[in-house]
Formats: structure tokens, C-alpha cells, sequence
């Protein structure tokens, strides 16, 4: 079946640093990729979102390229701040409507 | 313009009672999905509702049911409530109407089994 895989967490970094947390995914076809970010005591915020092969989604500084041919979608930040401590989940998503198959999410934590 | 939003934002409940959490979905939205998030895991997928019907419904024992209104809100309904039913329930809603269809989340339903 469908699966996404997450680095294990907790990643902990110093405000500025480069953040990448990988994700890799197996689903047949040609899946929609996503990373939702969780706060504490919050919800899931829809973070970025990649539709097709070699779509770059990006949004509040946070990038991720959608890559079929190593069946990854890697988030980055060239400059995390302690605002960005939360859980990242990466998710696929089959076709439009379809349900959201989600990692088992990696915590970052940055230092001021 | 009100999101997701869910209730009880808490609740306890003990082995072999029966529970309900109830969803409103965004303004606009007609599709509810719900989620289970263990401590420390990612969201599982439960069920979707559109149109007063479930739609697709992933791999939860018919203890776990639920129900959409004319209003497009749901409710999910478990029973029997096992230890390992704790967990943050969540709710998602989407609109059919648009081309890639995302969900929104709620805030969730924390429910604690004892």
C-alpha cells in the first residue's frame, strides 16, 4: 500500500541554521505531495503542496521539490527561526478528494 | 469566516462507553474526513462523509462509525472504547468544487480513555 517515510526527529537547531527533513514515499502513480506543519496544541496548517513531478511548492520561507525519479519531497529552510518549532508531516494524497496518507511526523526544535 | 471547527476540545471517558465528537465544517466546504493521531504518530485516515454518505473508510473496525448532516457537519461515534482509542481525533474538511480539492483541519478532539 501506500506509505510515506520520515527522517526520525527530533531535529534541534540553532536560530539561522539550515533545516532538511527528508521524506520519501511509495504509492503507485503519480500522487500529490504535501508537508503539514502542527503547533503545539494546534491542528494541521497546511505548509506547502507539490501536484506533479518536479513541482517546487514553497511558502513562509520553506521549499520542497517534488522528485518521482528518487521518490522524494524533502523540506528545506535556508534560515529556521525559534517561531518554526513545531511537528512537520510529510502526506500523499492519490487523487483529488482521496484521503491523506501522512508520516509518522519529525519534531524540530530551534535554539534561540 | 470561521474554519474548522470541532467539540469537545477535551474528553474522558472509561473502557466500554460510547463516544461522540462533532465537526463543522469551513464555510463553503461539503466533504468531512476524519483522522486519528496517536501520541507521537502521524494522522491515520478513519472515514469521509460527502453527500450524507461515507465515502472511503480506511482500515477501523466498525466501532468506529459516523454520520454527516444536511448542514455538511459530522459526527463521529465510537463504541466499546478500548485503551488504545486515546488519541487526538481529527477533522478535515474540503470542498468538492475545487480543482485540487485541500483539506482543512480543525483544531482536533483530544479524548483519553481510561
Amino acid at each position: 500500500g501506500d506509505s510515506v517515510t520520515q527522517m526520525e526527529g527530533p531535529v534541534t537547531l540553532s536560530e539561522e541554521a539550515f533545516l532538511t527533513i527528508n521524506c520519501t514515499y511509495t504509492a503507485t502513480g503519480y500522487p500529490s505531495l504535501f508537508w503539514y506543519v502542527q503547533y503545539p496544541g494546534e491542528g494541521l496548517q497546511l505548509l506547502l503542496k507539490a501536484t506533479k513531478a518536479d513541482d517546487k511548492g514553497s511558502n513562509k520561507g520553506f521549499e520542497a521539490t517534488y522528485r518521482k525519479e528518487t521518490t522524494s519531497f524533502h523540506l528545506e529552510k535556508g534560515s529556521v527561526q525559534v517561531s518554526d518549532s513545531a511537528v512537520y508531516f510529510c502526506a500523499l494524497r492519490k487523487s483529488s478528494g482521496d484521503k491523506l496518507t501522512f508520516g509518522t511526523g519529525t519534531r524540530l526544535a530551534v535554539r534561540p | 469566516d470561521a474554519g474548522v471547527t470541532q467539540s469537545p476540545t477535551h474528553l474522558i471517558k472509561t473502557r466500554g462507553q460510547q463516544v461522540t465528537l462533532r465537526c463543522s465544517p469551513k464555510s463553503g466546504h461539503d466533504t468531512v474526513s476524519w483522522y486519528q493521531q496517536a501520541l507521537g504518530q502521524g494522522p491515520q485516515f478513519i472515514f469521509q462523509y460527502y453527500e450524507e454518505e461515507e465515502r472511503q473508510r480506511g482500515n477501523f473496525p466498525d466501532r468506529f462509525s459516523g454520520h454527516q448532516f444536511p448542514n455538511y457537519s459530522s459526527e463521529l461515534n465510537v463504541n466499546a472504547l478500548l485503551l488504545g482509542d486515546s488519541a487526538l481525533y481529527l477533522c478535515a474538511s474540503s470542498s468538492s468544487g475545487q480543482l485540487y480539492n485541500e483539506q482543512f483541519f480543525g483544531p482536533g478532539t483530544r479524548l483519553t480513555v481510561l
